[in-house]
């Protein structure tokens, strides 16, 4: 089954880090760009950033509101794409979810989505 | 605010026809598919379009997509209770070099 499973949420206090981590399952990891999105509470989707397959360059993108502070990267040998997060603010706290970009083309869609991950940002 | 501009919500009678407008400009819709996605009471978003018009595997027909210019449509027939969810549309745009999504519509089976 093609899945991904997002983990590593939690309850952190403003200021300090967090990993997320994403780990792909039944599909060849090395050939698709892996996203990020968030949701906060009640609130909409919001885009994070992606970074391509590394045999496409590996590069990353980033939106304006976590752009300095949010780090995508991937492992292939254990299809594994994680997201660090640094200077937390009480605003970055969502529902975090990993999802995988179906082609290479900037506006391909994102066709797999895990079941997210909360984060809470609060002292 | 949304790069990509949505109805809050839109409502009807089970088994009639709802749209879903998405707004945009030319460095997003203008020149770019769009994709949406439907984002069930409790779970994770799904896609649902893809290519302005194209449907995955396993969504149903009543389902369909429409781009014009700088705007795109979704419509669902036959509407059932078991549409009630939120929808959201989704681009890429240039401009920013962003991903851009809508605020989301909330679909009400009346």
């Amino acid at each position: 089954e093609v899945q991904v499973v997002e983990s590593g949420g939690g309850l952190v206090q403003p200021g300090r880090s967090l990993r997320l981590s994403c780990t792909s399952s039944g599909f060849t990891f090395g050939d698709f760009a892996m996203s990020w999105f968030r949701q906060a509470p009640g609130k909409g989707l919001e885009w994070v950033g992606f970074i391509k397959a590394k045999t496409y360059g590996g590069t990353t993108e980033y939106a304006a509101s976590v752009k300095g502070r949010f780090t995508i990267s991937i492992d292939d040998s254990k299809t594994v794409a994680y997201l660090q997060m640094n200077s937390l603010k009480a605003e970055d706290t969502a529902v975090y979810y990993c999802t995988r970009r179906s082609g290479t083309y900037l506006y391909d869609p994102f066709d797999i989505w895990g079941q997210g991950t909360l984060v809470t940002v609060s002292s | 605010q949304s790069v990509l501009t949505q109805p809050p919500s839109v409502s009807a009678a089970p088994g009639q026809k709802v749209t879903i407008s998405c707004s945009g400009s030319s460095s997003n819709i203008g020149n770019n598919y769009i994709s949406w996605y439907q984002q069930l009471p409790g779970t994770a978003p799904k896609l649902l379009i893809f290519d302005n018009n194209k449907r995955p595997s396993g969504i149903p027909d009543r389902f369909s997509g429409s781009k014009s210019g700088t705007s795109a449509t979704l419509g669902i027939t036959g509407l059932q209770t078991g549409d009630e969810a939120d929808y959201y549309c989704g681009t890429w745009d240039s401009s920013l070099s962003n991903v851009v999504f809508g605020g989301g519509t909330k679909v009400t089976v009346l």
